[in-house]
């Protein structure tokens, strides 16, 4: 089955500093990486998610890129601000056979140093 | 819309017991996946359940079951608890042709 390594499990960063979470999944299949922010106490929410046939997405201050061929992708969050701080999951899928399974990675824990 | 709801939000029970969790997916949402969250493994799949069939299940042992109903309401049950039960568990509702899942608030287990 699908496996994904996360790193760094921990991560602080300078208020306005960039940060940079990096994720590799094993199964060449999968098709779909979403990243989720979880902050203590409360649900993982959606923050960006992107498919295999588009190497980079950005929203405001936040992208992803995927390299396919190395099986890697990565979240990347600029001009980092304290209400950034929480626990980021990134995931792995196939999906498009009418059943799928998210496989997470570990976390990575977000401070943002005010 | 209102978002994924579960219930009870928090639970303790005793080894041995049996415990039943109820999501209530996005209205329209039609597949629902649970998932264990813990600290020392994360974020684990248990099962995913679509029109009230399970389409995948992840690797947990028989204790943990779970059914979904026409309404696409889900529950999740665990037999004979054990104390390594204890856990956050999420349900996360999607329209299930599309891979965005929604993630509810989570039933925290605690199990003595």
């Amino acid at each position: 089955g699908e496996n994904v390594e996360q790193h760094p499990s921990t991560l602080s960063v300078q208020e306005g500093d960039s940060a940079v979470i990096k994720c590799t999944y094993s199964d060449s299949a999968s098709n779909y990486f979403p990243w989720y922010k979880q902050e203590l106490g409360k649900r993982p929410q959606l923050i960006i998610d992107i498919r295999s046939n588009v190497g980079e997405k950005k929203d405001q201050r936040i992208a992803v890129t995927l390299n396919k061929t190395a099986k890697h992708f990565s979240l990347h969050i600029t001009e980092t601000q304290p209400e950034d701080s929480a626990v980021y999951f990134c995931a792995a899928s196939l999906s498009g056979a009418g059943s799928y399974q998210l496989t997470f990675g570990k976390g990575t824990k977000l401070s943002v140093i005010p | 819309k209102a978002g994924v709801t579960q219930t009870p939000r928090y639970l303790i029970k005793t080894r041995g017991q049996q415990v039943t969790l109820s999501c209530s997916p996005i209205s329209g949402h039609r597949s629902v996946s649970w998932y264990q969250q813990t600290p020392g493994q994360g974020l684990q799949f248990l099962f995913e359940y679509f029109s009230e069939t399970q389409r995948n299940k992840g690797n947990f042992p028989g204790r943990f079951s779970g059914r979904q109903f026409s309404n696409s309401r889900s529950e999740m049950n665990v037999s004979t608890l054990e104390l390594g039960d204890s856990a956050l568990y999420l349900c996360a509702s999607s329209p299930g042709y599309a891979d965005t899942q929604y993630f509810g608030p989570g039933t925290r287990l605690t199990v003595l």
